[in-house]
């Protein structure tokens, strides 16, 4: 196992077009996230499923975000009509089940908005 | 809700140089903490966690002891490398799973 797999690395994208990023957690990792990464900032939490529902989402999650995780392996993350403001690194990362377990990081999707 | 404030970067510092980077947190409890790095070009990765009060978490040469009589969990490396050159995260759990994450500090390391 290669560990967290994200696609694509790079997206560049036109205002109000919409894009969808793809991860692949750990194979035998039930939880996977999604945060969101602005320059010179930490990440911030945008939603949580185990297996396949859809656990939590952060109030940063508006209307045109979306995420699925439909048979519990990869999850997609969509953001329609995209913004300038959306222009940051989605970052996806998997855990196993258990407490304090570590959560494993993909290397990100850069998203522009020109 | 809990959160975490770091001390601001970026950190220069000289090979073999001591190094601390400050790490407070407001929480409900007494949540495990960790500590991510995050290398050029590569991913966040867990560099160390420590579970409960005056746990110190190790990894790498580094430190971080939980307190909460002072609510700190500051890193600390006796000797830097240039390889520890990067940019280091102070995180605790914030909801179900979720971590909230401080904003980061850059490590720059000459040698």
């Amino acid at each position: 196992d290669t560990g967290v797999s994200q696609d694509p690395r790079h997206k560049i994208t036109k205002r109000g077009q919409n894009v969808t990023f793809r991860c692949d957690p750990i194979s035998e990792h039930n939880r996977l996230y999604w945060y969101r990464q602005t320059l010179g900032q930490g990440p911030e939490f945008l939603t949580y499923f185990q297996n396949e529902a859809q656990l939590e989402k952060s109030r940063l999650l508006s209307d045109r975000f979306s995420a699925e995780r439909p048979k519990g392996s990869f999850s997609t993350l969509e953001i329609q009509r995209t913004e300038q403001g959306d222009s940051a690194m989605y970052l996806c990362a998997s855990s196993s089940l258990g407490t304090d377990t570590e959560a494993f990081f993909g290397q990100g999707t850069r998203l522009t908005v020109v | 809700g809990n959160s975490v404030t770091q001390m601001e970067g970026p950190v220069t510092l000289s090979e073999e140089a001591f190094l601390t980077i400050n790490c407070t947190y407001t929480a409900t409890g007494y949540p495990s903490l960790f500590w991510y790095v995050q290398y050029p070009g590569e991913g966040l990765q867990l560099l160390l966690k420590a579970t409960k009060a005056d746990d110190k978490g190790s990894n790498k040469g580094f430190e971080a002891t939980y307190r909460k009589e002072t609510t700190s969990f500051h890193l600390e490396k006796g000797s830097v490398q240039v390889s520890d050159s990067a940019v280091y995260f102070c995180a605790l759990p914030t909801g179900r799973r979720a971590l909230t994450f401080g904003s980061g500090t850059r490590l720059q390391v000459q040698p």
